[in-house]
């Protein structure tokens, strides 16, 4: 079967730097996505990667290592507003979105 | 360009009803796939839709049906409500030329609250 793997919840400081990983396996791989949720919002588009390596977007990294079936995305001087669930996807061979089920971040002051 | 949209936010329902949903894609999108998501579970894809023919499902029970029309718009409907029906649906729009990067647009969700 499918599956995307994601820490269900992770703490950390305002103004620190945080890492939340992704691991998956699906049938096929046609990209990575990252999506940032706030609680009883709309989750909203982050990042892309579908070749090895950093992709930077401000405070927002994301890293993608295809061979290892691993990503991560790296958030530098959090900010309280950062307090969110954050999303890894995967599209598959058929270009469908497989979801994990999210890492809800909490920043602390 | 406005955003997707999607009505009703909010709903009550009891169990053994139906509820139909609708989705209103960003201008130029052709592609709307809806997803239940509830707390713990993550996004579960229901079904996507493109020029109105159902493209791809998840594993939904036949309770769980949707359709689109020729300006994209889409409805899903789920019949016989059962408590665990009750989640947020979202809906997603894409221009639906199916490469791997283009990105999907949410909705806010509508929320289903079964009684």
């Amino acid at each position: 079967g499918q599956n995307i793997d994601q820490p269900t919840e992770m703490t950390a400081t305002e103004g620190a730097i945080v890492q939340i990983n992704c691991t998956y396996q699906t049938s096929g791989f046609n990209g990575l996505f990252w999506y940032q949720q706030h609680a009883g919002e709309a989750p909203t588009f982050l990042s892309y990667n579908v070749l090895d390596g950093l992709e930077e977007k401000g405070r927002f990294s994301s890293f993608l290592s295809r061979s290892k079936g691993y990503s991560y995305l790296l958030l530098k001087e959090l900010q309280m507003k950062d307090s969110a669930s954050y999303l890894c996807a995967v599209k598959d061979s058929n270009y469908q979105l497989i979801w994990g089920a999210g890492t809800k971040l909490i920043i602390k002051p | 360009k406005a955003g997707v949209t999607q009505t009703p936010r909010y709903l009550i329902k009891t169990r053994g009803q139906q509820v139909t949903l609708s989705c209103s894609p960003i201008s130029g999108h052709r592609s709307v796939s809806w997803y239940q998501q509830t707390p713990g579970q993550g996004l579960q894809f229901l079904f996507e839709y493109f020029s109105e023919t159902q493209r791809n499902k998840g594993n939904f029970p036949g309770r769980f049906s949707g359709r689109q029309f020729s300006n994209s718009r889409s409805e899903m409907n789920v019949s016989t409500l059962e408590l665990g029906d009750s989640a947020l649906y979202l809906c997603a729009s894409s221009l639906g030329a199916g490469v791997g990067l283009e990105t999907q647009y949410f909705g806010p969700g509508t929320r289903l609250l079964v009684l």
